[in-house]
């Protein structure tokens, strides 16, 4: 099983500011299938990155990732209020599928 | 609109199995896999399995094997994930979630189903 690990576990930041959010993985990621996603309390997470850098469907600019093998980033050029939430990280290219624990993202 | 809606919340006692529904709209649901994420109170996300609809296939996370199923209604557009001899850790939001196109991860999910496990 691939273990993602995540940090930091929470990133205190302010609007406006960069967020810099990694994932970690103890095996290589086949073919980059490295996904991103937000949830906010009371939802259901939401799919922002696929396949490492791809944005879904509506995700704004500012969302992008990056990386390959085993180290990703997800970055948040400029926080906006309603990015305040919880990120984690999944591979979809090996079974069994896995989360990162994920990363709080707080107002600081 | 492309949608996923599941049924209601559950209460159990230990022991017992519940059966969560996920009506897919909006899309051909025989073309899509279906996933089963699971999120403990105040915990990360828990992959539980795939289901594809088209032909049935079905793969399981190991720790669940023999206690979950995962079926399809092709008719009505539903899948179901049914979970036996529940024990208390069992108590989480079960979510379902569609596979995208190629190469998309899970780019739609259904509302959630809190299943509470209590003697």
């Amino acid at each position: 099983e691939i273990v993602l690990t995540q940090s930091p576990g929470t990133l205190s930041l302010s609007p406006g500011e960069r967020a810099t959010l990694s994932c970690r993985a103890s095996l290589s990621v086949s073919r980059n299938s490295l996904a991103w996603y937000q949830q906010k309390p009371g939802q259901a997470p939401r799919l922002l990155i696929s396949y490492t850098s791809i944005r879904a469907t509506g995700i704004p600019d500012r969302f992008s990732g990056s990386g390959s093998g085993t180290d990703f980033t997800l970055t948040i050029s400029r926080l906006e209020p309603e990015d305040f939430a919880v990120y984690y990280c999944q591979q979809y290219g090996t079974s069994p599928l896995t989360f990162g624990g994920g990363t709080k993202v707080e107002i600081k | 609109q492309v949608r996923l809606v599941q049924s209601g919340a559950e209460v159990k006692k230990p022991g017992a199995s519940v059966r969560v529904s996920c009506q897919a709209s909006g899309y051909t649901f025989t073309s899509y896999t279906i996933n089963w994420v699971r999120q403990a109170p105040g915990q990360g996300l828990e992959w539980m399995g795939w289901i594809t609809p088209y032909n049935g296939d079905t793969n399981y996370a190991q720790r669940l094997q023999g206690r979950v199923s995962m079926t399809t209604d092709t008719a009505t557009s539903t899948a179901y994930m049914e979970l036996r001899s529940l024990k208390s850790d069992d108590t989480a939001i079960y979510y379902c979630a569609r596979d995208g196109d190629t190469l998309v991860a899970f780019d739609i999910w259904g509302q959630g189903t809190m299943v509470t496990v209590s003697s």
